[in-house]
Protein backbone atom coordinates (compact mmCIF):
# COMPACT_ATOMS: atom_id res chain seq x y z
CA UNK A 1 0.00 0.00 0.00
CA UNK A 2 3.00 2.30 0.81
CA UNK A 3 2.91 4.75 -2.65
CA UNK A 4 6.09 4.60 -4.63
CA UNK A 5 8.20 8.07 -5.06
CA UNK A 6 10.49 8.60 -8.31
CA UNK A 7 13.40 9.54 -8.22
CA UNK A 8 14.42 7.96 -5.23
CA UNK A 9 17.12 11.38 -4.71
CA UNK A 10 18.44 14.08 -7.18
CA UNK A 11 21.24 16.39 -6.93
CA UNK A 12 20.60 20.32 -8.87
CA UNK A 13 21.98 23.74 -9.04
CA UNK A 14 20.51 25.91 -7.20
CA UNK A 15 18.20 27.44 -10.06
CA UNK A 16 17.33 23.94 -11.84
CA UNK A 17 13.85 22.73 -11.64
CA UNK A 18 12.65 19.20 -10.07
CA UNK A 19 9.85 17.25 -10.48
CA UNK A 20 8.86 14.60 -8.00
CA UNK A 21 6.34 11.59 -8.45
CA UNK A 22 4.17 9.74 -6.24
CA UNK A 23 2.50 7.26 -7.44
CA UNK A 24 -0.22 4.55 -5.43
CA UNK A 25 -1.53 1.44 -6.57
CA UNK A 26 -4.68 2.25 -4.55
CA UNK A 27 -7.31 4.92 -5.05
CA UNK A 28 -6.75 7.86 -3.45
CA UNK A 29 -8.81 11.28 -2.35
CA UNK A 30 -5.76 13.63 -1.22
CA UNK A 31 -2.26 13.69 -1.77
CA UNK A 32 -0.10 15.40 1.02
CA UNK A 33 3.41 16.45 0.74
CA UNK A 34 5.53 17.32 3.33
CA UNK A 35 9.45 18.18 3.21
CA UNK A 36 12.05 16.71 6.02
CA UNK A 37 15.95 18.06 6.43
CA UNK A 38 17.50 15.82 8.47
CA UNK A 39 17.63 15.72 11.56
CA UNK A 40 14.30 17.22 11.54
CA UNK A 41 10.39 16.81 11.98
CA UNK A 42 8.56 16.56 8.50
CA UNK A 43 7.44 19.93 7.63
CA UNK A 44 3.82 20.38 5.36
CA UNK A 45 4.06 21.82 2.01
CA UNK A 46 0.55 21.34 0.49
CA UNK A 47 -2.25 19.14 0.31
CA UNK A 48 -4.12 18.14 -3.25
CA UNK A 49 -7.72 16.94 -2.92
CA UNK A 50 -9.71 14.58 -5.20
CA UNK A 51 -11.40 17.21 -7.77
CA UNK A 52 -8.29 19.51 -8.12
CA UNK A 53 -8.31 21.69 -5.10
CA UNK A 54 -5.40 22.26 -3.63
CA UNK A 55 -3.80 23.88 -0.49
CA UNK A 56 -0.33 25.00 0.34
CA UNK A 57 2.65 26.42 -0.82
CA UNK A 58 3.46 29.67 -2.62
CA UNK A 59 6.46 28.88 -4.22
CA UNK A 60 5.51 24.82 -4.89
CA UNK A 61 3.18 23.69 -7.56
CA UNK A 62 1.52 19.79 -7.87
CA UNK A 63 -0.81 17.86 -9.76
CA UNK A 64 -3.12 15.27 -8.93
CA UNK A 65 -4.33 12.83 -11.62
CA UNK A 66 -6.89 11.13 -9.81
CA UNK A 67 -6.81 8.33 -13.13
CA UNK A 68 -3.36 7.61 -12.94
CA UNK A 69 -3.66 7.59 -8.61
CA UNK A 70 -0.81 10.09 -8.59
CA UNK A 71 0.59 13.03 -7.91
CA UNK A 72 3.84 15.19 -8.87
CA UNK A 73 5.32 18.11 -6.99
CA UNK A 74 7.26 21.07 -8.79
CA UNK A 75 9.80 22.84 -7.67
CA UNK A 76 10.97 25.75 -9.98
CA UNK A 77 13.97 27.99 -9.73
CA UNK A 78 15.07 25.67 -6.78
CA UNK A 79 17.22 27.46 -4.38
CA UNK A 80 19.60 25.73 -1.48
CA UNK A 81 16.81 25.94 1.61
CA UNK A 82 14.75 23.36 -0.86
CA UNK A 83 17.27 20.06 0.05
CA UNK A 84 15.61 17.57 1.77
CA UNK A 85 13.84 14.52 1.83
CA UNK A 86 9.75 14.73 0.47
CA UNK A 87 7.59 12.76 0.90
CA UNK A 88 3.68 12.04 -0.18
CA UNK A 89 1.35 10.98 2.10
CA UNK A 90 -1.56 9.89 0.63
CA UNK A 91 -5.51 8.98 1.96
CA UNK A 92 -6.81 6.44 0.22
CA UNK A 93 -10.42 6.19 -0.56
CA UNK A 94 -10.67 2.41 1.11
CA UNK A 95 -9.53 4.20 4.74
CA UNK A 96 -12.07 6.83 4.04
CA UNK A 97 -12.85 8.37 7.42
CA UNK A 98 -10.12 6.99 9.37
CA UNK A 99 -7.91 10.06 8.95
CA UNK A 100 -4.78 7.76 8.22
CA UNK A 101 -1.83 9.16 5.47
CA UNK A 102 0.25 6.28 4.33
CA UNK A 103 3.81 7.68 3.58
CA UNK A 104 5.85 6.94 0.62
CA UNK A 105 9.56 5.97 0.15
CA UNK A 106 10.78 9.51 -0.26
CA UNK A 107 13.22 11.40 -2.45
CA UNK A 108 16.57 13.34 -1.61
CA UNK A 109 17.14 16.42 -2.95
CA UNK A 110 20.17 18.21 -2.82
CA UNK A 111 20.59 21.57 -4.05
CA UNK A 112 24.32 22.13 -4.54
CA UNK A 113 25.50 26.39 -5.08
CA UNK B 1 3.47 29.94 19.90
CA UNK B 2 4.55 26.21 21.17
CA UNK B 3 4.56 23.59 18.64
CA UNK B 4 4.59 19.68 19.13
CA UNK B 5 6.81 18.76 21.94
CA UNK B 6 8.36 15.06 22.32
CA UNK B 7 10.03 14.05 25.43
CA UNK B 8 12.51 12.22 26.05
CA UNK B 9 14.97 13.49 22.19
CA UNK B 10 16.50 10.08 23.13
CA UNK B 11 15.84 7.46 24.82
CA UNK B 12 18.27 4.18 25.17
CA UNK B 13 17.10 0.89 26.78
CA UNK B 14 17.91 -2.33 27.19
CA UNK B 15 16.39 -5.04 25.40
CA UNK B 16 13.04 -6.95 27.23
CA UNK B 17 12.52 -3.22 29.09
CA UNK B 18 9.45 -0.98 29.04
CA UNK B 19 8.95 2.66 27.89
CA UNK B 20 6.91 5.55 27.68
CA UNK B 21 7.00 7.93 25.20
CA UNK B 22 5.30 11.49 25.50
CA UNK B 23 4.00 14.04 22.90
CA UNK B 24 2.34 17.20 23.64
CA UNK B 25 0.03 18.29 20.72
CA UNK B 26 -0.66 21.79 19.93
CA UNK B 27 -3.16 23.27 22.24
CA UNK B 28 -6.25 22.82 20.70
CA UNK B 29 -5.67 20.76 18.27
CA UNK B 30 -7.96 17.39 18.72
CA UNK B 31 -6.21 14.91 16.15
CA UNK B 32 -2.91 13.23 17.28
CA UNK B 33 -0.91 10.71 15.20
CA UNK B 34 1.97 8.75 16.25
CA UNK B 35 4.53 7.12 13.67
CA UNK B 36 7.49 5.64 13.33
CA UNK B 37 10.18 6.41 11.00
CA UNK B 38 13.36 3.79 10.39
CA UNK B 39 16.40 5.69 8.94
CA UNK B 40 15.63 6.33 5.16
CA UNK B 41 12.28 5.77 5.46
CA UNK B 42 9.22 7.20 5.43
CA UNK B 43 7.22 8.16 8.41
CA UNK B 44 5.19 4.72 9.27
CA UNK B 45 1.81 5.22 10.67
CA UNK B 46 1.26 3.84 14.16
CA UNK B 47 -2.28 5.20 16.12
CA UNK B 48 -4.61 8.58 15.57
CA UNK B 49 -6.63 9.84 18.36
CA UNK B 50 -9.80 12.47 18.26
CA UNK B 51 -10.02 13.74 21.46
CA UNK B 52 -9.78 10.96 23.73
CA UNK B 53 -10.73 8.01 21.98
CA UNK B 54 -8.17 5.96 19.37
CA UNK B 55 -9.43 5.82 16.19
CA UNK B 56 -7.53 3.90 14.47
CA UNK B 57 -5.03 1.94 16.02
CA UNK B 58 -4.51 -0.37 12.79
CA UNK B 59 -0.71 0.55 12.89
CA UNK B 60 0.32 -0.58 15.94
CA UNK B 61 2.50 -3.71 15.11
CA UNK B 62 2.08 -5.54 18.15
CA UNK B 63 0.27 -5.90 21.62
CA UNK B 64 3.42 -4.78 22.83
CA UNK B 65 2.46 -1.38 21.68
CA UNK B 66 -0.14 0.53 23.53
CA UNK B 67 -1.00 4.57 23.07
CA UNK B 68 -3.29 6.75 25.96
CA UNK B 69 -4.11 10.16 25.66
CA UNK B 70 -6.47 10.52 28.45
CA UNK B 71 -7.45 14.06 28.57
CA UNK B 72 -7.27 14.29 25.74
CA UNK B 73 -4.08 16.73 24.95
CA UNK B 74 -1.12 15.19 25.98
CA UNK B 75 -0.63 11.28 24.72
CA UNK B 76 2.18 8.53 25.52
CA UNK B 77 3.15 5.87 23.77
CA UNK B 78 4.08 2.74 25.88
CA UNK B 79 5.69 -0.43 24.27
CA UNK B 80 6.50 -3.29 26.74
CA UNK B 81 9.48 -5.99 26.62
CA UNK B 82 11.29 -3.91 23.83
CA UNK B 83 13.37 -5.74 21.13
CA UNK B 84 15.64 -4.38 18.65
CA UNK B 85 13.61 -4.48 15.96
CA UNK B 86 11.93 -1.04 18.06
CA UNK B 87 14.49 1.09 17.26
CA UNK B 88 13.35 3.91 15.41
CA UNK B 89 12.40 7.48 15.83
CA UNK B 90 8.96 7.93 17.15
CA UNK B 91 7.55 11.08 15.71
CA UNK B 92 3.91 12.40 16.45
CA UNK B 93 1.96 15.29 15.17
CA UNK B 94 -0.89 16.84 16.03
CA UNK B 95 -3.87 18.69 13.98
CA UNK B 96 -6.35 20.94 14.17
CA UNK B 97 -9.40 18.89 13.82
CA UNK B 98 -8.12 15.92 11.41
CA UNK B 99 -5.57 15.77 8.26
CA UNK B 100 -8.36 13.63 5.92
CA UNK B 101 -11.91 14.85 4.36
CA UNK B 102 -13.56 13.70 7.32
CA UNK B 103 -11.22 16.03 9.69
CA UNK B 104 -10.96 19.08 6.85
CA UNK B 105 -8.01 18.61 5.47
CA UNK B 106 -5.81 20.60 7.99
CA UNK B 107 -1.79 19.97 7.76
CA UNK B 108 -0.45 17.88 10.57
CA UNK B 109 2.76 19.57 12.60
CA UNK B 110 5.29 17.35 13.88
CA UNK B 111 7.50 17.29 16.75
CA UNK B 112 10.89 16.55 17.20
CA UNK B 113 10.31 13.01 17.18
CA UNK B 114 12.12 10.67 20.27
CA UNK B 115 15.46 7.93 19.47
CA UNK B 116 14.37 4.97 20.64
CA UNK B 117 17.54 3.16 20.82
CA UNK B 118 17.25 -0.99 21.96
CA UNK B 119 20.55 -2.43 22.74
Amino acid sequence: QQPVQSPQAVILREGEDAVINCSSSKALYSVHWYRQKHGEAPVFLMILLKGGEQKGHDKISASFNEKKQQSSLYLTASQLSYSGTYFCGTELISNFGNEKLTFGTGTRLTIIP
Amino acid sequence: GAGVSQTPSNKVTEKGKYVELRCDPISGHTALYWYRQSLGQGPEFLIYFQGTGAADDSGLPNDRFFAVRPEGSVSTLKIQRTERGDSAVYLCASSLTGTGMGGGYNEQFFGPGTRLTVL
